[in-house]
Protein backbone atom coordinates (compact mmCIF):
# COMPACT_ATOMS: atom_id res chain seq x y z
CA UNK A 1 0.00 0.00 0.00
CA UNK A 2 1.24 3.41 -0.95
CA UNK A 3 1.72 5.67 2.96
CA UNK A 4 0.85 8.68 2.91
CA UNK A 5 3.03 11.52 5.55
CA UNK A 6 2.12 14.87 6.15
CA UNK A 7 3.51 17.22 8.10
CA UNK A 8 3.19 18.99 10.47
CA UNK A 9 0.59 17.28 12.42
CA UNK A 10 -0.75 20.77 13.93
CA UNK A 11 -0.20 24.15 12.96
CA UNK A 12 -1.58 27.02 14.29
CA UNK A 13 -1.96 30.15 11.82
CA UNK A 14 -2.63 33.97 12.45
CA UNK A 15 -5.92 35.10 10.67
CA UNK A 16 -5.32 36.81 7.52
CA UNK A 17 -1.81 34.27 7.28
CA UNK A 18 -0.42 31.59 4.85
CA UNK A 19 -0.92 28.29 5.77
CA UNK A 20 0.91 25.07 4.36
CA UNK A 21 0.31 21.30 4.62
CA UNK A 22 2.44 19.15 3.27
CA UNK A 23 1.87 15.33 1.94
CA UNK A 24 4.20 13.13 0.33
CA UNK A 25 3.62 9.78 -0.52
CA UNK A 26 5.84 5.99 -0.38
CA UNK A 27 5.66 5.94 -4.42
CA UNK A 28 5.09 8.21 -6.85
CA UNK A 29 1.36 8.98 -7.92
CA UNK A 30 2.32 10.77 -10.73
CA UNK A 31 0.69 8.62 -14.16
CA UNK A 32 3.23 9.50 -17.03
CA UNK A 33 0.00 8.31 -19.59
CA UNK A 34 -1.86 11.30 -18.84
CA UNK A 35 0.99 13.58 -16.49
CA UNK A 36 -1.97 13.50 -13.75
CA UNK A 37 -0.67 13.11 -10.13
CA UNK A 38 -3.66 11.06 -8.36
CA UNK A 39 -4.10 12.87 -5.13
CA UNK A 40 -6.99 14.83 -3.04
CA UNK A 41 -6.71 16.76 0.10
CA UNK A 42 -10.44 17.00 1.77
CA UNK A 43 -11.09 19.38 4.63
CA UNK A 44 -12.57 17.69 7.99
CA UNK A 45 -14.55 20.08 10.34
CA UNK A 46 -15.63 19.07 13.98
CA UNK A 47 -18.63 16.79 13.50
CA UNK A 48 -18.69 16.93 9.89
CA UNK A 49 -17.63 14.22 7.11
CA UNK A 50 -14.26 15.24 4.86
CA UNK A 51 -15.56 17.59 2.28
CA UNK A 52 -13.54 17.24 -0.88
CA UNK A 53 -10.94 20.60 -1.99
CA UNK A 54 -8.76 19.73 -4.41
CA UNK A 55 -8.19 16.80 -6.85
CA UNK A 56 -5.25 15.88 -9.45
CA UNK A 57 -3.83 17.53 -7.05
CA UNK A 58 -4.16 20.91 -7.78
CA UNK A 59 -7.50 21.20 -9.14
CA UNK A 60 -10.49 22.89 -6.83
CA UNK A 61 -13.42 21.37 -6.42
CA UNK A 62 -16.56 23.69 -7.30
CA UNK A 63 -17.60 26.19 -4.75
CA UNK A 64 -14.46 25.71 -2.77
CA UNK A 65 -12.87 29.47 -2.32
CA UNK A 66 -9.88 30.07 -4.38
CA UNK A 67 -7.20 30.69 -1.38
CA UNK A 68 -7.52 26.98 -0.82
CA UNK A 69 -4.36 25.62 -3.89
CA UNK A 70 -2.72 22.56 -4.24
CA UNK A 71 0.53 22.13 -5.97
CA UNK A 72 3.24 19.41 -6.09
CA UNK A 73 4.10 16.65 -8.25
CA UNK A 74 5.22 12.78 -8.25
CA UNK A 75 5.92 12.46 -4.05
CA UNK A 76 5.61 15.82 -2.62
CA UNK A 77 2.23 18.31 -2.61
CA UNK A 78 1.50 20.77 -0.58
CA UNK A 79 -1.87 22.62 0.34
CA UNK A 80 -1.52 25.97 0.76
CA UNK A 81 -4.55 28.77 2.34
CA UNK A 82 -3.43 31.95 1.00
CA UNK A 83 -5.39 34.00 3.75
CA UNK A 84 -6.41 32.05 6.83
CA UNK A 85 -10.11 32.33 7.43
CA UNK A 86 -12.07 31.31 10.77
CA UNK A 87 -14.04 28.83 8.95
CA UNK A 88 -10.74 27.17 7.60
CA UNK A 89 -10.40 25.29 11.01
CA UNK A 90 -10.19 22.21 10.55
CA UNK A 91 -7.90 18.84 10.00
CA UNK A 92 -6.93 18.47 6.35
CA UNK A 93 -6.26 15.03 4.76
CA UNK A 94 -4.76 14.16 1.85
CA UNK A 95 -5.14 11.10 -0.19
CA UNK A 96 -3.85 8.89 -3.07
CA UNK A 97 -5.78 7.38 -5.87
CA UNK A 98 -2.72 6.23 -7.87
CA UNK A 99 -3.56 2.36 -6.84
CA UNK A 100 -6.12 0.85 -4.83
CA UNK A 101 -6.30 0.69 -1.77
CA UNK A 102 -6.49 4.77 -1.75
CA UNK A 103 -5.02 5.80 1.17
CA UNK A 104 -5.63 8.73 3.44
CA UNK A 105 -2.58 10.80 5.27
CA UNK A 106 -2.73 11.26 9.07
CA UNK A 107 -3.89 14.73 9.03
CA UNK A 108 -2.97 17.90 10.11
CA UNK A 109 -4.95 19.52 12.71
CA UNK A 110 -4.89 23.48 11.37
CA UNK A 111 -5.96 26.48 14.62
CA UNK A 112 -5.94 29.88 14.85
CA UNK A 113 -2.74 31.73 16.42
CA UNK B 1 -30.53 18.52 -2.93
CA UNK B 2 -27.97 15.73 -2.98
CA UNK B 3 -27.51 13.74 0.38
CA UNK B 4 -26.24 10.53 1.64
CA UNK B 5 -27.89 9.73 5.23
CA UNK B 6 -26.23 6.91 7.27
CA UNK B 7 -28.23 4.73 10.15
CA UNK B 8 -27.54 5.76 13.88
CA UNK B 9 -24.86 4.61 16.53
CA UNK B 10 -25.01 1.30 17.44
CA UNK B 11 -22.89 -0.40 20.52
CA UNK B 12 -22.04 -4.08 19.76
CA UNK B 13 -20.29 -6.96 21.76
CA UNK B 14 -17.36 -8.43 20.85
CA UNK B 15 -17.95 -11.13 18.03
CA UNK B 16 -21.25 -9.83 16.75
CA UNK B 17 -21.92 -8.23 13.36
CA UNK B 18 -23.06 -4.55 12.46
CA UNK B 19 -24.92 -3.65 9.19
CA UNK B 20 -24.63 0.29 8.41
CA UNK B 21 -26.93 1.68 5.81
CA UNK B 22 -26.19 4.67 3.54
CA UNK B 23 -29.93 6.59 2.27
CA UNK B 24 -28.50 8.04 -1.17
CA UNK B 25 -30.96 10.86 -2.56
CA UNK B 26 -31.18 13.34 -5.01
CA UNK B 27 -28.77 12.03 -7.74
CA UNK B 28 -29.12 9.02 -10.18
CA UNK B 29 -28.51 6.06 -7.67
CA UNK B 30 -26.76 3.73 -9.92
CA UNK B 31 -24.16 6.07 -11.56
CA UNK B 32 -21.92 6.97 -8.93
CA UNK B 33 -20.06 4.04 -6.59
CA UNK B 34 -20.15 4.07 -2.90
CA UNK B 35 -16.95 3.07 -0.80
CA UNK B 36 -16.94 2.69 2.84
CA UNK B 37 -14.41 4.31 4.55
CA UNK B 38 -13.57 4.54 8.90
CA UNK B 39 -12.00 6.65 11.14
CA UNK B 40 -11.33 4.85 14.49
CA UNK B 41 -10.15 7.36 17.64
CA UNK B 42 -6.96 8.90 16.88
CA UNK B 43 -6.39 6.64 13.57
CA UNK B 44 -6.83 8.10 10.23
CA UNK B 45 -9.09 7.70 7.16
CA UNK B 46 -9.19 4.05 6.39
CA UNK B 47 -10.74 2.70 3.05
CA UNK B 48 -12.91 -0.71 3.60
CA UNK B 49 -14.14 -0.92 0.35
CA UNK B 50 -16.30 -0.64 -2.60
CA UNK B 51 -19.71 -1.70 -4.70
CA UNK B 52 -20.55 -0.64 -8.00
CA UNK B 53 -24.29 0.23 -7.60
CA UNK B 54 -25.21 -1.02 -11.21
CA UNK B 55 -24.25 -4.51 -11.36
CA UNK B 56 -23.24 -5.04 -7.54
CA UNK B 57 -19.41 -5.55 -7.98
CA UNK B 58 -17.67 -5.14 -4.81
CA UNK B 59 -13.45 -4.69 -4.16
CA UNK B 60 -12.88 -4.92 -0.55
CA UNK B 61 -9.66 -3.78 1.49
CA UNK B 62 -7.44 -7.41 1.99
CA UNK B 63 -7.20 -6.05 5.93
CA UNK B 64 -11.29 -6.56 5.80
CA UNK B 65 -11.67 -9.57 3.44
CA UNK B 66 -13.51 -12.38 4.92
CA UNK B 67 -15.30 -10.03 7.15
CA UNK B 68 -16.94 -6.70 5.62
CA UNK B 69 -19.84 -7.51 3.31
CA UNK B 70 -20.94 -4.33 1.17
CA UNK B 71 -24.16 -4.26 -0.69
CA UNK B 72 -26.82 -2.35 -2.25
CA UNK B 73 -30.52 -2.10 -2.86
CA UNK B 74 -30.80 0.10 -6.48
CA UNK B 75 -34.94 0.17 -4.89
CA UNK B 76 -34.52 2.27 -2.05
CA UNK B 77 -31.01 4.26 -3.56
CA UNK B 78 -29.21 2.25 -0.38
CA UNK B 79 -26.36 1.06 0.45
CA UNK B 80 -25.26 -1.69 2.73
CA UNK B 81 -21.99 -2.24 4.73
CA UNK B 82 -21.98 -5.09 7.37
CA UNK B 83 -18.77 -5.83 9.49
CA UNK B 84 -19.00 -9.54 11.46
CA UNK B 85 -16.83 -10.69 14.08
CA UNK B 86 -16.55 -7.30 15.63
CA UNK B 87 -13.53 -6.59 17.97
CA UNK B 88 -13.10 -3.54 20.02
CA UNK B 89 -10.00 -2.00 17.79
CA UNK B 90 -13.44 -1.81 14.73
CA UNK B 91 -15.09 1.19 17.38
CA UNK B 92 -15.30 3.63 14.62
CA UNK B 93 -16.91 6.14 12.99
CA UNK B 94 -18.09 4.63 9.85
CA UNK B 95 -18.77 6.80 6.81
CA UNK B 96 -19.90 6.13 3.43
CA UNK B 97 -18.88 8.37 0.56
CA UNK B 98 -19.91 8.67 -2.82
CA UNK B 99 -17.31 8.31 -6.00
CA UNK B 100 -17.03 11.05 -8.20
CA UNK B 101 -18.46 10.30 -11.74
CA UNK B 102 -15.43 8.96 -13.45
CA UNK B 103 -15.88 5.87 -11.85
CA UNK B 104 -11.78 4.59 -12.29
CA UNK B 105 -10.64 7.44 -10.00
CA UNK B 106 -11.48 6.95 -6.59
CA UNK B 107 -11.80 10.04 -4.82
CA UNK B 108 -15.05 10.91 -3.24
CA UNK B 109 -17.03 14.20 -3.82
CA UNK B 110 -19.66 13.72 -0.89
CA UNK B 111 -20.00 12.20 1.97
CA UNK B 112 -22.46 10.82 4.81
CA UNK B 113 -22.43 12.24 8.32
CA UNK B 114 -21.02 8.86 9.74
CA UNK B 115 -22.22 6.23 11.56
CA UNK B 116 -20.54 5.52 14.86
CA UNK B 117 -20.25 1.90 16.10
CA UNK B 118 -18.76 1.04 19.63
CA UNK B 119 -17.96 -2.59 20.43
CA UNK B 120 -17.66 -3.28 24.36
CA UNK B 121 -18.72 -5.93 26.34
Amino acid sequence: DIVMTQSPDSLAVSLGERATINCKSSQSILYSSNNKNYLAWYQQKPGQPPKLLIYWASTRESGVPDRFSGSGSGTDFTLTISSLQAEDVAVYYCQQYYITPPTFGQGTNLDIK
Amino acid sequence: QVHLVQSGAEVKKPGASVKVSCKTSGYNFTTYAIHWVRQAPGHRLEWMGTINTDNGNTRYSRKFQGRVTITRDTSATTAYMELSTLRSEDTAVYYCARNVLTTIFWFFDLWGRGSLVTVSS
